[in-house]
């Protein structure tokens, strides 16, 4: 298995709304990765987890909670949204953490907020 | 931190054409990839070319270390090459800095 599967493909949510989006991998890669790509930009990173251990905090809003519950999952949960947060939400994973190592990204979740 | 350039920011080009896209860094890299994110958003990984030469299909890579550059070769290009490419670059702590990507549309 050499995937990155993210679901859902699609949500829309309210801005009152809790919802999750889900990562999930079986390369054995220890470090995973959420980014957000608005459109016509290029991917921004958002966290860094490593051995299951948040390693990295891009100075995102608590609005948006990541969680490694173990080393083939990732889920980034949502709540209280604004509609400046609607855009593409990419999950990635590596061997490590660390300059030598390559990526692969998920198709990512199209989420929209109304 | 790391600055990548990324150019022709767009391209149009008829089927059958070839062409090079570029992607400078400012900073020595362990680590530079070649992504194709298609109309759907997924980004597929083309390449992991922090130096040398690589060829897959149509598609070849080269990246220059030395010199701080990396090259994209797209051959006999066909409508599904549409898209945008981003190069992206490794930073020490694992975080992938993009260039601003190149939208390449490709006419029958």
């Amino acid at each position: 298995d050499t995937e990155v599967t993210q679901t859902p493909k699609h949500l829309v949510m309210g801005m009152t709304n809790k919802k999750s989006l889900k990562c999930e991998q079986h390369m054995g890669h220890r470090a995973m990765y959420w980014y957000k790509q608005k459109a016509k930009k290029p991917p921004e990173l958002m966290f860094v987890y490593s051995y299951e251990k948040l390693s990295i905090n891009e100075s995102v809003p608590s609005r948006f909670s990541p969680e490694c519950p173990n080393s083939s999952l990732l889920n980034l949960h949502l709540h209280a949204l604004q509609p400046e947060d609607s855009a593409l939400y990419l999950c990635a994973s590596s061997q490590r953490q660390g300059r030598n190592y390559g990526y692969t990204f998920g198709s990512g979740t199209r989420l929209t907020v109304v | 931190g790391i600055q990548v350039e990324q150019s022709p920011p767009d391209l149009i080009l008829q089927e059958g054409a070839n062409s090079t896209l570029r992607c400078n860094f400012s900073d020595s890299v362990n680590n530079l990839q070649w992504f194709h994110q298609n109309p759907w958003g997924q980004l597929i990984n083309l390449f992991y070319i922090p130096s040398g030469t690589k060829q897959n299909g149509r598609l070849s890579a080269t990246t220059v270390a030395t010199e701080r550059y990396s090259l994209l070769y797209i051959s006999s290009s066909q409508t599904t090459d549409s898209g945008v490419y981003f190069c992206a670059v490794g930073n020490q702590g694992g975080k992938l800095i993009f260039g601003q990507g190149t939208e390449l549309s490709v006419k029958p």
